[in-house]
C-alpha cells in the first residue's frame, strides 16, 4: 500500500494566506523531491532535498527535510491564484531505485 | 529537444483488447517510469527501468508489460485491458535516481 502520507487531502485558502503541506513516509528515505501538478496537467519537479534537516527556498515556497529523514513539508507565504494545484512528495528509499509518490495535497485559492 | 513524448494522448479500449502506449525521451535519461494516476491515490508507480535492456515491477504491474531495447523508448503495454486499468497514464525520465523526473503529459485511458 502506500507509504509515504500527505496531509492534508484538500487545502482551501483565502488568496494571501499562508499554506502548509506535510509528507510522512513509514520509512527513512535517502532523498525527498516535490512536485507540483497543475489541474488537467503532468507533475512538474520543484526541487529534492538530500541531507537531514535540510531546509531550501524558491521564492515564496519553503521546502524542510525532517531531521529522521522520514517527513517533509512545503509551505507557501501568502497564496497567489498561480499556486493552485495539487503538491506531491515523492522519495526514494534507501538502496531502493523506485520514486514513491506521495497522496498529495490539492491546493484551491479563493479569491 | 522534445522532453518526454507520449502518444496517444486519449484512448478508448474494449475489455480484452490490447495496446500499447508510447514513451520516448531526447535527454538522454538513463532512468525511466510509468506510472498511474487515479483520483484520491495520487501516483503508483507499474514499471520502470534504470538503463537499457533493463526493466523491473513498480507497485501496480499486474496486466501490464515493458521493455528497454534503447535508451530513448520505453513503451507499456496492455496485455488484455480491463475497465481497472482505466487511468491517466504518465511516463516519466531522469537522469539518473537522484534527479527530478521530468514527466510526459500522459495518456488518457478508458476501457469499456
Amino acid at each position: 500500500g502506500q507509504q509515504v502520507m500527505q496531509i492534508p487531502q484538500y487545502q482551501h485558502v483565502q488568496e494571501g494566506e499562508d499554506f502548509t503541506t506535510y509528507c510522512n513516509s513509514s520509512t527513512t528515505l535517502s532523498n525527498i523531491q516535490w512536485y507540483k501538478q497543475r489541474p488537467g496537467g503532468h507533475p512538474v519537479f520543484l526541487i529534492q532535498l538530500v541531507k537531514s534537516g535540510e531546509v531550501k527556498k524558491q521564492k515564496r515556497l519553503t521546502f524542510q527535510f525532517g531531521e529522521a529523514k522520514k517527513n517533509s513539508s512545503l509551505h507557501i507565504t501568502a497564496t497567489q491564484t498561480t499556486d493552485v494545484g495539487t503538491y506531491f512528495c515523492a522519495g526514494f528509499r534507501g538502496g531502493n531505485e523506485k520514486l514513491t509518490f506521495g497522496t498529495g495535497t490539492r491546493l484551491t485559492i479563493i479569491p | 529537444n522534445a522532453g518526454v513524448t507520449q502518444t496517444p494522448k486519449f484512448q478508448v479500449l474494449k475489455t480484452g483488447q490490447s495496446m500499447t502506449l508510447q514513451c520516448a525521451q531526447d535527454m538522454n535519461h538513463e532512468y525511466m517510469s510509468w506510472y498511474r494516476q487515479d483520483p484520491g491515490m495520487g501516483l503508483r508507480l507499474i514499471h520502470y527501468s534504470v538503463g537499457a535492456g533493463i526493466t523491473d515491477q513498480g507497485e501496480v504491474p499486474n496486466g501490464y508489460n515493458v521493455s528497454r531495447s534503447t535508451t530513448e523508448d520505453f513503451p507499456l503495454r496492455l496485455l488484455s485491458a480491463a475497465p481497472s486499468q482505466t487511468s491517466v497514464y504518465f511516463c516519466a525520465s531522469s537522469k539518473t535516481a537522484n534527479y527530478g523526473y521530468t514527466f510526459g503529459s500522459g495518456t488518457r485511458l478508458t476501457v469499456v
